[in-house]
C-alpha cells in the first residue's frame, strides 16, 4: 500500500531551468510533509518541509506547494544547478496518538538529472 | 553544523549472527528513529524512540529487532539473528521534537548478511 507516491522515477532538466518534482498521497491524516535529497551511499538530507496548514513554503531556490484537496505536493527548484542532480524523496507524517515520535512514510523517489 | 553519525559504515555478517548498529544523534535532540532501505526500494520506517522507550514501530520491527539508548549519546539497533533479507542500508535519524518536526538523517550503515 503506497501511501506516498512519486510516479516519476526520473526527471531530466536543463541547467538553469525549473525542476518540478511531484508527490501524491492517500492518507488524509498526514499533516506534515518533507522533501529530502539523497546522493548514493549517503543518508537523506533534509531540504524543505511544509505543514498542512500552509499551501506554500519557500527557501531560497526551493519552493514546496501543497494542495490538500488534491492530496498533492510539488517541489520546485529554480534555477536548477548541476549539484541538484540526486534522488529526491517526498515524505509525510501523521499525528501519533501517543504524542511521541512519528515515523515518516517515504515515496520511492525521483532521480533528478540536471543536464548542462 | 551538528549532524547524526553512524558506525560502522559497512558491516558484513553471517546469517544467524547478532549485529549492533550504532548511532550518535544530534546532541540536543530527544526523538530518535531507525529506518532501512533495501537496495532499489524506498526508505522504510522501523522504529521511533522517546523518553527511553519505543514510541512507535512498524510491522518490520519484529522480535528480532531491539533498540537501546545505553548512555546519554548513543542510540543502537540490535538485530538478534540476522537473515539474508536484513541486508540493507540502515539509517538513524533524530529530531528535536516529535510530531511534525524535521528528522535529520545519518549517513547510514550498509549491512550485508551472507
Amino acid at each position: 500500500d503506497q501511501q506516498v507516491k512519486q510516479n516519476s522515477p526520473s526527471l531530466s532538466v536543463q541547467e538553469g531551468r525549473i525542476s518540478i518534482l511531484n508527490c501524491d498521497y492517500t492518507n488524509s491524516m498526514f499533516d506534515y510533509f518533507l522533501w529530502y535529497k539523497k546522493y548514493p551511499a549517503e543518508g537523506p538530507t533534509f531540504l524543505i518541509s511544509i505543514s498542512s496548514i500552509k499551501d506554500k513554503n519557500e527557501d531560497g531556490r526551493f519552493t514546496v506547494f501543497l494542495n490538500k484537496s488534491a492530496k498533492h505536493l510539488s517541489l520546485h527548484i529554480v534555477p536548477s544547478q548541476p549539484g541538484d542532480s540526486a534522488v529526491y524523496f517526498c515524505a509525510a507524517s501523521a499525528p501519533f496518538s501517543g504524542g511521541g515520535a512519528d515515523g515518516l512514510t517515504f515515496g520511492k523517489g525521483t532521480h533528478l538529472i540536471i543536464q548542462p | 553544523e551538528p549532524e547524526v553519525t553512524q558506525t560502522p559504515s559497512h558491516q558484513v555478517t553471517q546469517m544467524g549472527q547478532e549485529v549492533i548498529l550504532r548511532c550518535v544523534p544530534i546532541s540536543n535532540h530527544l526523538y530518535f528513529y531507525w529506518y532501512r532501505q533495501i537496495l532499489g526500494q524506498k526508505v522504510e520506517f522501523l522504529v521511533s524512540f522517546y523518553n527511553n522507550e519505543i514510541s512507535e514501530k512498524s510491522e518490520i520491527f519484529d522480535d528480532q529487532f531491539s533498540v537501546e539508548r545505553p548512555d546519554g549519546s548513543n542510540f543502537t539497533l540490535k538485530i538478534r539473528s540476522t537473515k539474508l533479507e536484513d541486508s540493507a542500508m540502515y539509517f538513524c535519524a533524530s529530531s528535536a521534537r516529535g510530531g511534525g518536526d524535521t528528522q535529520y538523517f545519518g549517513p547510514g550503515t550498509r549491512l550485508t548478511v551472507l
